[in-house]
């Protein structure tokens, strides 16, 4: 089954760009997903399917794959971008779906 | 807007057992597939069951499968999540989480979430 790696954390100055990175085996045959999540609130999520960006989210949200490897890229970082990143996937074998377990952004 | 509340939560013994629900509205409940998602205190997100649109189809995660067991009413928009055998690593905030309609098996709403304890 799918085991997703993610940095445990991820710091940045404000107005710098911040990469976190998921990797798995076999992530290239699915679809990569990304949620933020702040402290008490429910995830909400800023991209899907790899690069997909819903509507609502900033388009310094951008999301990419390459090989076994997925990241999320928050550019012109700010503030309130502080927030645990989880990545997420469909495992088409066994219709599990599978996080990974997070990385926490600091905004210095 | 989509909404999705869920309740029941509590605290429950080692062994013992809860049932959380929740209900949907802003949305055609009957049309989208459902999950349930929870997080341990401190910890990371973990999918926990998968519902189909009509309630058919039913996948767990392996850490809940055959104590777990997850259903729907789509008259009254509604999730339940019946849960026996509990154990302490079983304790986390529940979310009911939406799947979104386009085949890629994210979760496009979540609720806030029922917060359930297992303690002796």
């Amino acid at each position: 089954s799918f085991v997703l790696t993610q940095p445990p954390s991820v710091s940045v100055a404000p107005g710098q760009t911040a990469r976190m990175t998921c990797g798995g085996n076999d992530i290239g045959r699915t679809g990569v997903h990304w949620y933020q999540q702040k402290p008490g609130q429910a995830p909400v999520v800023v991209v899907y399917d790899d690069s997909h960006r819903p509507s609502g989210i900033p388009e310094r949200f951008t999301g990419s794959k390459s090989a076994n490897t997925a990241t999320l890229t928050i550019s012109r970082v700010e503030v309130e971008d502080e927030a645990d990143y989880y990545c997420q996937v469909w495992d088409i074998f066994t219709d599990q779906r599978v996080f990974g377990g997070g990385t926490k952004l600091t905004v210095l | 807007e989509v909404n999705l509340v869920e309740s029941g939560g509590g605290l429950v013994q080692p062994g013992g057992s809860l049932r959380v629900s929740c209900v949907g509205s802003g949305f055609i409940f009957s049309d989208y597939e459902m999950n349930w998602v929870r997080q341990a205190p401190g910890k990371g997100l973990e999918w926990v069951s998968y519902i189909s649109s009509s309630g058919n189809i039913k996948y767990y995660a392996d850490s809940v499968k055959g104590r777990f067991t997850f259903s729907r009413d789509n008259t009254r928009n509604s999730l339940f999540l019946q849960m026996d055998s509990l154990r302490v690593e079983d304790t986390g905030v529940y979310f009911c989480a939406r799947s979104d309609k386009s085949g890629w098996h994210y979760f496009d709403s979540w609720g806030q979430g029922t917060l359930v304890t297992v303690s002796s």
